[in-house]
């Protein structure tokens, strides 16, 4: 069972314009969710993360969105660059009592391409 | 501060062999995490280990297992090699448990033949 599903295995975007990447998610006990990105031969770098009590959190040109009624985020990159290019995965997990958290569960990353 | 540091790189084994793959966390860092990364499947949970006690595991055989030492630095074996064990095999680490941003590694490219 998927907890988290990208479904977009990849996209394409003009440089400059805006790359948006979904991600949906089906356990509403999650409550932490994060994006990575991952270049080929290196290990995934954190970008950005979102609390559930937040609907938006930005930093820079990468700006995530939740909407907890239908499980669903986004991460929306403006402008986006040829350095974007990437694969980004989608993380969930909920923190559990004492400060600790049940185990991060990825999505299958979408591949991001962006044409110079 | 170095970051998480995962040897060796790349491993070529044959069907049956076992394999041992180890992780060295971020200094201070007490929770490992590992992950299996193949094409089409994202990143797998393997298992999470802090305070040198598994705390959860993901849903891989037992030839896959694992172990944490005082210095949290951790160590992966996988028993009885498969082809279909062929993957990237990456270990993050947080402060502590809460793991609000694990730092990865840069994996260990393993290759069975």
């Amino acid at each position: 069972d998927q907890q988290v599903k990208q479904n977009s295995p990849s996209l394409s975007v003009q440089e400059g314009r805006i790359s948006i990447l979904n991600c949906d998610y089906t356990n509403s006990m999650f409550d932490y969710f994060l994006w990575y990105k991952k270049y080929p031969a290196e290990g995934p770098t954190f970008l950005i993360s979102i609390s559930s009590i937040k609907d938006k959190n930005e930093d820079g040109r990468f700006t995530v969105f939740l909407n907890k009624s239908a499980k669903h985020l986004s991460l929306h990159i403006v402008p986006s660059q040829p350095g974007d290019s990437a694969v980004y995965f989608c993380a969930a997990m909920r923190h559990v009592f004492q400060g600790g958290s049940e185990k991060l569960v990825f999505g299958k990353g979408t591949k991001l391409t962006v044409n110079p | 501060k170095a970051g998480v540091t995962q040897t060796p790189r790349y491993l070529i084994k044959t069907r049956g062999q076992q394999v041992t793959l180890s992780c060295s966390p971020i200094s201070g860092h007490r929770s490992v995490s590992w992950y299996q990364q193949t094409p089409g499947q994202g990143l797998q949970f393997l298992f999470e280990y802090f305070s040198e006690t598994q705390r959860n595991k993901g849903n891989f055989p037992g030839r896959f297992s694992g172990r944490q030492f005082s210095n949290s630095r951790s160590e992966m074996n996988v028993s009885t090699l498969e082809l279909g064990d062929s993957a990237l095999y990456l270990c993050a680490s947080s402060p502590n448990r809460a793991r609000t941003r694990a730092f990865f590694g840069q994996g260990t490219r393993l290759t069975v033949v």
